[in-house]
This record gives C-alpha cells, sequence and structure tokens, in this order.
C-alpha cells in the first residue's frame, strides 16, 4: 500500500527565504506526482504536476523535482512572501491510475 | 481556466436528513472524484466516475452514493446523514481515463450534521 509522507509538518520562515518542502512516497511505481497548496478553509489549488517521465517542472518562483527511485519529491520555494503561507499537500498517482494518495500537508507560515 | 463548482460551501443539517452534495466542472473532464477531508486523516477517497453513469468505490464509500446522469456533474448524496459525517466534502475533476492528468478541486462544501 502507497504511503506519502510530508516532513516537516509545519515551518515557520522569515519573508524572503528559499525553502524546500519534502514530499516521501514508498512504492516507485507511480504515473505522476502533484503538488497543491490549501488556504485555510478553501479547496486544494494545483501548482505543479510531474509525470512519472520527467524529474522536474516550474512555475514562477515554485520548482518541483522528483526521484522515482529513491521515492522522494521536494518542493522549492524562492523568495518566500506572506501571501504564500498555506498548507502545501503532495499526492501520488499509481496503479489503477484513477487513485491518488495524499501526503497529510505541510504547514508554511512566512513571517514579515 | 478550469473550473470546478461545488454548489454550496456551508450546510448545517440535521441527523437522518438525506442530504445532496452537487459538483460541476466546465472543463469536458471524464473523470470526477468525491474526497473528505478531515483533520489527522487526510483526504480520503469516497467515490469517483470515470464516465457517465460509471462509478466506483473509492476508499471509505459506507454510507454514501453518487449519481453522475451528466458529463459535467458528480452529485455526492448521504441517504441518512450522521454526525461522523460531518466533515469537509472535496469534488475534484481531471481530464483522461487514463488518470495521467491533472487534478482539479473545488472550494469544498463544509457539511455539519447536528
Amino acid at each position: 500500500k502507497q504511503e506519502v509522507t510530508q516532513i516537516p509538518a509545519a515551518l515557520s520562515v522569515p519573508e524572503g527565504e528559499n525553502l524546500v518542502l519534502n514530499c516521501s512516497f514508498t512504492d516507485s511505481a507511480i504515473y505522476n506526482l502533484q503538488w497543491f497548496r490549501q488556504d485555510p478553509g478553501k479547496g486544494l489549488t494545483s501548482l505543479l504536476l510531474i509525470q512519472s517521465s520527467q524529474r522536474e517542472q516550474t512555475s514562477g518562483r515554485l520548482n518541483a523535482s522528483l526521484d522515482k527511485s529513491s521515492g522522494r519529491s521536494t518542493l522549492y520555494i524562492a523568495a518566500s512572501q506572506p501571501g504564500d503561507s498555506a498548507t502545501y499537500l503532495c499526492a501520488v498517482r499509481a496503479g489503477g491510475g484513477n487513485k491518488l494518495t495524499f501526503g497529510t500537508g505541510t504547514q508554511l507560515k512566512v513571517e514579515l | 481556466d478550469v473550473k470546478v463548482t461545488q454548489s454550496s460551501r456551508y450546510l448545517v443539517k440535521r441527523t437522518g436528513e438525506k442530504v445532496f452534495l452537487e459538483c460541476v466542472q466546465d472543463m469536458d473532464h471524464e473523470n470526477m472524484f468525491w474526497y473528505r477531508q478531515d483533520p489527522g486523516l487526510g483526504l480520503r477517497l469516497i467515490y469517483f466516475s470515470y464516465d457517465v453513469k460509471m462509478k466506483e468505490k473509492g476508499d471509505i464509500p459506507e454510507g454514501y452514493s453518487v449519481s453522475r446522469e451528466k458529463k459535467e456533474r458528480f452529485s455526492l448524496i448521504l441517504e441518512s446523514a450522521s454526525t461522523n459525517q460531518t466533515s469537509m466534502y472535496l469534488c475534484a475533476s481531471s481530464l483522461d481515463r487514463v488518470g495521467t492528468g491533472e487534478l482539479f478541486f473545488g472550494e469544498g462544501s463544509r457539511l455539519t450534521v447536528l
């Protein structure tokens, strides 16, 4: 059974810092991995999708990498801003194609 | 822009009531999903559908049913609501049946059952 772990569970950084969020998964036979952000009381917003054949994806200040063999993905956020404060979740799609397994998220706070 | 719309953001219902949660997507996506999200338990898949009138059970289907009569609309039904169904319900959709596509979520429906 696929298990997805996100460490740390919470992170607080000063504005302007570059930071890395981690996601690890136990079964490397995945189709893709997706990163989301969730603001309090809201739905999930898709940030980046990495297919299993890709090593990384970039969108603005965000860069996500994927290392299938080691079962890891990282989300790099450059020059963090208070508006980046949210919970970040990763999810992997494996076996059967339609089922995602979500991590429990990293709650990020960027302070002024 | 991709749009998944959940008709009710907040609902308060009484135990035993029948509850309908509606979700509409405007992207002609084939796959639609219902999740619930609870503190400490994360997101759990209730049901999903890969085509009109098709449905498959997720990890926690007990106490729920679904309906997909049109491609753009996926409804979650609680036949007799119970207090342990108090939760945040999230609808999502993705483009292709194979499942390699990006998943898009609605804003969520916060259900409280008294």
